[in-house]
């Protein structure tokens, strides 16, 4: 079964710090994987795009890294900011990249 | 050029009425996606339609759900006697090309009393 599981649930960081999310996928076959970012009451904006041979790629603060052989990614925010509260997706294309399998999303709150 | 446009924003509908749901793609995508989103979950698949065409309904329940993408206007997703069940935020997303990014637009929260 097709599946993407993201730890943690949620997640509480000060402002300025640092934070690492997970995202493990069961999805075959693979085409590509992203992490969107969903802001409360609105719809998700994509963040990053890698393909399976692709392991890192930056988009500002945020970095995401995929190992294809263990099926896991991260995204890992830097300096962390207040607007950074949101939650984070990770999302896998299926196939030809038309069908997309979504993760629960990990909630993150920036506390000043 | 303005995003993908979903309207309403929020619909409150009782138990038996219809709910109609309308995205307007970003120009010139031809690729329509709605997604459905319950409390604490992921976003689900429901249907994947082009222009006049149903690409992939395999997401959407048999009963009671339509969707359309005419020609001209925009992709309405239709539900029929709705349940409390159907409560739930609704994502049309759109893309130029098959395996592109995905844009979402802000989605239309149902709500059925």
């Amino acid at each position: 079964k097709n599946q993407v599981e993201q730890s943690p649930q949620s997640l509480i960081i000060l402002e300025g710090k640092n934070c690492t999310l997970q995202c493990n996928y069961t999805v075959s076959p693979f085409s590509n994987l992203r992490w969107y970012k969903q802001d409360t009451g609105r719809g998700p904006v994509s963040l990053t795009i890698m393909t399976f041979s692709e392991n890192t790629k930056s988009n500002g603060r945020y970095t995401a890294t995929l190992d294809a052989d263990t099926k896991q990614s991260s995204l890992h925010i830097t300096a962390s900011q207040l607007s950074d509260s949101a939650s984070y997706i990770c999302v896998v294309s299926l196939e030809y990249g038309n069908k997309l399998v979504f993760g629960a999303g990990t909630i993150l709150r920036v506390k000043s | 050029n303005a995003g993908v446009m979903q309207n309403p924003r929020h619909l409150v509908r009782r138990r038996g009425q219809e709910a109609r749901l309308r995205c307007s793609p970003m120009k010139g995508h031809s690729h329509v996606y709605w997604y459905r989103q319950l409390p604490e979950e992921g976003l689900k698949f429901m249907v994947y339609l082009q222009k006049e065409n149903i690409i992939d309904e395999s997401g959407m329940p048999k009963e009671r759900f339509s969707a359309e993408f005419p020609k001209e206007g925009p992709s309405i997703l239709r539900i029929q006697q709705v349940v409390r069940g159907d409560s739930a935020a609704y994502f049309c997303a759109s893309s130029p090309l098959l395996t592109d990014t995905q844009y979402f637009g802000p989605g239309t929260r149902l709500t059925v009393l």
